[in-house]
């Protein structure tokens, strides 16, 4: 069964720190990996999208990567803000899906000022 | 633009109404994705369709019916729902169904069902 799994549930950091979100796969024919962002009561953003030929992307402050072989996948977030607080949400796509998103449960994140 | 808009934001209905929820891209994507979502949990996959035409139904009850008028165009039309289907119904589409596409997502309709 393809599963996703996200540690710690929630994080709470002060302003200014680095920090890494982890997420974990059991299935390691992922196609992709997709981060997102949701904020209390709204939609997802799209942060950043992984493909398995990559190793890593970067935006911004956030930098994803995805290790296939170990079935991990980290979002290191720079410097953090107040206003990065958000659940932060992975989600795999498989071959064959039909583009199904596989999500975890979530981070939530609260960066305190 | 790289945008899905839901309307409306939220909507209070009745065990006996009928109303809809309404999503919209104009992105040229060709997949496009009904999620539920409750409280603290993941959003989970309710339909897919491809090409204006239903790929994937995940044993929706079918007081859910959706429909996809065009390519830009996605519809979920509900009849007789239950206190239980309250929840948060996020639409997303990507450039096609398939794995290697970014996915985006609406910002969704928060349903209470009284």
């Amino acid at each position: 069964k393809q599963e996703v799994t996200q540690i710690p549930a929630a994080l709470s950091v002060p302003e200014g720190e680095n920090l890494v979100l982890n997420c974990s796969f059991t299935d390691s024919a992922i196609y992709n990996l997709q981060w997102f962002r949701q904020d209390p009561g709204k939609g997802l953003t799209s942060l950043l999208l992984i493909q398995s030929s990559q190793r890593e992307q970067t935006s911004g402050r956030l930098n994803a990567s995805l290790d296939k072989s170990s079935g991990r996948s980290t979002l290191y977030i720079a410097a953090s803000q107040p206003g990065d607080s958000a659940t932060y949400l992975c989600a795999g796509i498989y071959g064959g899906s039909q583009g199904n998103l596989i999500f975890g449960k979530g981070t939530k994140l609260s960066v305190k000022p | 633009d790289t945008e899905v808009t839901q309307t409306p934001k939220h909507l209070v209905m009745g065990m006996t109404n009928k109303k809809s929820l309404k999503c919209e891209q104009h992105m040229g994507h060709r997949a496009m994705y009904w999620y539920k979502q409750k409280a603290k949990k993941p959003p989970e996959l309710m339909f897919v369709y491809s090409y204006e035409k239903l790929s994937i139904n995940e044993s929706v009850p079918s007081r859910f019916s959706p429909e996809c008028p065009n390519s830009s165009l996605l519809n979920l039309h509900l009849h007789a729902l239950q206190p239980e289907d309250s929840a948060l119904y996020l639409c997303a589409s990507s450039p096609m169904v398939g794995a290697r596409t970014e996915a985006f997502f609406g910002q969704g309709t928060r349903l209470t069902v009284v």
